[in-house]
């Protein structure tokens, strides 16, 4: 199993462009959620999908869109960059409703905004 | 949800063991405590959770004190593969997302 991947690794924007956060995993699991790290500081929950179809916000959802049109793939779009989102986005999967499942992570891809 | 106090960092020497303290003094009699670490430029990573009573596997152990106040993660012999920054999480009250704190910095001196 690849677990969960993220494409891509480093991206550079110029303010106000737009783009996607691709985000995969061959687990099979319901659950998958964006989170973005700032420097020096914990995860903060962008948002959430609990399945296919179903998405919501979390803590900082705010100039972002997710989908989920598959078990597999949860795309995180920016609509209009701004230097605040520069930022590591780490994307997560676990296998149901519950955090006694263990979430596991992608490697993250680290944004920079100009 | 739960709030959590950890220290910023701690320094551990290599093959010694660590404990690594945890205050979630308003945590309820349900909710489990989860343990993540993340490595330098990687994504978090399980390390080990628990409800009640102290809880072991190949990665570490876990310590919950009798009022579930607190808990410990306890690393056997560090190694300098241990350095990271480990969070203590937790259950939410709804859903299955985690919510990070800053965590403990550890680091491991050869």
């Amino acid at each position: 199993n690849a677990g969960v991947t993220q494409t891509p690794k480093f991206q550079v924007l110029k303010t106000g462009q737009s783009m996607t956060l691709q985000c995969a995993q061959d687990m099979n699991h319901e659950y998958m959620s964006w989170y973005r790290q700032d420097p020096g500081m914990g995860l903060r929950l962008i948002h959430y999908s609990v399945g296919a179809g179903i998405t919501d916000q979390g803590e900082v959802p705010n100039g972002y869109n997710v989908s989920r049109s598959t078990t597999e793939d949860f795309p995180l779009r920016l609509l209009s960059a701004a230097p605040s989102q520069t930022s590591v986005y780490f994307c997560a999967s676990s296998y149901s409703g519950t955090t006694k499942n263990e979430q596991f992570f992608g490697p993250g891809t680290r944004l920079t905004v100009l | 949800d739960a709030k959590t106090t950890q220290p910023n960092s701690m320094e551990s020497n290599e093959e010694e063991p660590v404990h690594l303290p945890c205050n979630h003094s308003t945590i309820s009699g349900t909710d489990y405590i989860h343990w993540y670490r993340q490595l330098p430029s990687q994504g978090p990573e399980y390390v080990i959770h628990g409800l009640t009573s102290n809880v072991n596997n190949r990665m570490a152990s876990l310590a919950i004190a009798e009022d579930r106040k607190s808990s410990t993660l306890i690393l056997h012999r560090a190694t300098l593969r241990d350095a990271a920054v480990y969070y203590c999480i937790p259950e939410p009250n709804a859903g299955n997302m985690l919510t990070f704190g800053g965590g403990t910095r550890l680091m491991v001196k050869p």
